[in-house]
């Protein structure tokens, strides 16, 4: 069974850091670029940050960038994000997410095949 | 960045066809997937690439898009059905691409 589990989250103090972990299983995870979305109580889902298969691409929403970090380990079939200087709008779940893509007359689409369960990261005093 | 726009809620009868759009600029250019979140769980795929349907999801999901809007169709609809659903493209456009997700849409049956 393919399947991505995220790890991690937890009650951290506003200033304080996290570091959320996402294992794959039953797929080729470094054949697939990976992904993290956030979704806040009672709110919608919001692409964080994508990394290419090898680590060498990697993109941040732009309210994502400067204190959000992602990287991979392949050879622990591993993603992570570090979040720093939390804040209570940070409060979510966070989801780990592999992406597919097509390449059609030279566009790429790409779409998320796989989801987690999701980590709730709770930022509070 | 490219806007995806969702009407908040639609209601459906059991039996009935359920409907929900999901509108942007010249979307027809664009491949759009969907997404259902039922409440406590995570997301699934159920539409990719406008019309087409993962393993293991019912013949009862089916997406068109043409023109400015994208169509979630989803017939027979069961209790089972309702939850939360996301449009979402990938946006090329710029020095900065990524996925791009509709405000959602609460189906309630």
């Amino acid at each position: 069974e393919e399947k991505v589990v995220e790890s991690g989250g937890g009650l951290v103090k506003p200033g304080g850091s996290l570091r959320l972990s996402c294992v794959g299983s039953g797929f080729i995870f470094s054949n697939y670029d990976m992904s993290w979305v956030r979704q806040a109580p009672g709110k919608g889902l919001e692409w964080v940050s994508s990394i290419s298969t090898g680590g060498t691409y990697i993109f941040y929403a732009d309210s994502f960038k400067g204190r959000f970090t992602t990287s991979r380990d392949n050879a622990k079939n591993s993603l992570y994000l570090q979040i720093d200087s939390l804040r209570a709008e940070d409060t979510a779940i966070y989801y780990c997410a592999r992406s597919a893509n097509i390449v059609l007359t030279g566009s790429i689409h790409r779409w998320f095949d796989s989801w987690g369960q999701g980590t709730l990261v709770t930022v509070s005093a | 960045s490219y806007v995806l726009t969702q009407p908040p809620s639609v209601s459906v009868a059991p039996g009935q066809t359920a409907r929900i759009t999901c509108g942007g600029n010249n979307l027809r250019n664009e491949h759009v997937h969907w997404y259902q979140q039922r409440p406590g769980q995570a997301p699934v795929l159920v539409v990719y690439h406008d019309d087409e349907r993962p393993s293991g999801i019912p013949e009862r999901f089916s997406g068109s898009n043409s023109g400015n809007t994208a169509t979630l169709t989803i017939r027979w609809v069961e209790a089972g059905d309702e939850a939360d659903y996301y449009c979402q493209v990938w946006d090329s456009r710029g020095d900065h691409p990524g996925w791009v997700f509709g405000g959602g849409t609460k189906l309630t049956v």
